[in-house]
């Protein structure tokens, strides 16, 4: 199946601080990424659809100054938490979108490993 | 606004049963859905894709089908294992989606023990 990788799979940092994210798909090129955050116990909460080559898009209440998104290429898209705050720790989870044929009547996505945000 | 339930939020069974897990969403309109197993700490493992032209699909003990009229999805485990303990989540694509977004359901704790 096809591969996605997230990097750094852990980070703990300062308040204050910035920290880049980086999500890969490695076996594929996907014109569309998501970013997901997960809190303990809850499910995955959408925050940006990442296109290549062009801006992302935030879902309601998702700061897009605060949570950058840069998808510069068909297999890499990061996501930067500028300044961080301890309310900004969190599982932090991406995915890629396999295109096929038909277009969207196939979307299948496959997920990163995620990584471990903690800010202290 | 899309809702995704999940039902049984936990479930804790013996090895060897066969187990049925439910999604439900609030607009019926989905075009694909997707299964996936996360483990503790771990990033989503996709487990069956149904997409727009089918009803159910199987891999190995696991069955996955979805009825568009009612917006409901069942994952059939048999023979349950330990190995697959996990949390199960459903996701659909909304029909009305140009990007293929998911929306995703809480999840199912499951738990088998040996």
């Amino acid at each position: 199946g096809a591969v996605v990788s997230q990097h750094p799979s852990r980070v703990i940092c300062k308040s204050g601080t910035s920290v880049k994210i980086e999500c890969r798909s490695l076996d594929f090129q996907a014109t569309t990424m998501f970013w997901y955050r997960q809190f303990p116990k809850q499910s995955l909460m959408l925050m940006a659809t990442s296109n290549e080559g062009s801006k992302a898009t935030y879902e309601q209440g998702v700061e897009k100054d605060k949570f950058l998104i840069n998808h510069a290429s068909l297999t890499l898209s990061t996501l930067t938490v500028t300044s961080a705050h301890p309310e900004d720790s969190s599982f932090y989870i991406c995915s890629a979108r396999l295109p096929g044929q038909g277009g969207m009547m196939y979307n299948e996505q496959f997920f990163g490993p995620g990584t471990r945000l903690t800010v202290l | 606004k899309q809702e995704v339930t999940q039902i049984p939020a936990a479930l804790s069974v013996p090895e060897g049963e066969n187990l049925v897990l439910n999604c439900s969403f609030t607009d019926s309109a989905i075009y694909n859905l997707q299964w996936f197993r996360q483990d503790p700490g771990k990033g989503l493992t996709s487990l069956l894709l149904i997409q727009s032209s089918q009803r159910e699909q199987t891999s190995g003990r696991l069955n996955a089908s979805l009825d568009k009229s009612s917006g409901r999805s069942t994952l059939y485990i048999a023979a349950s294992q330990p190995g697959d303990s996990a949390t199960y989540l459903c996701a659909g694509a909304h029909r009305g989606s140009t990007l293929g977004r998911l929306y995703f359901g809480r999840g199912t704790q499951l738990t088998v023990w040996p």
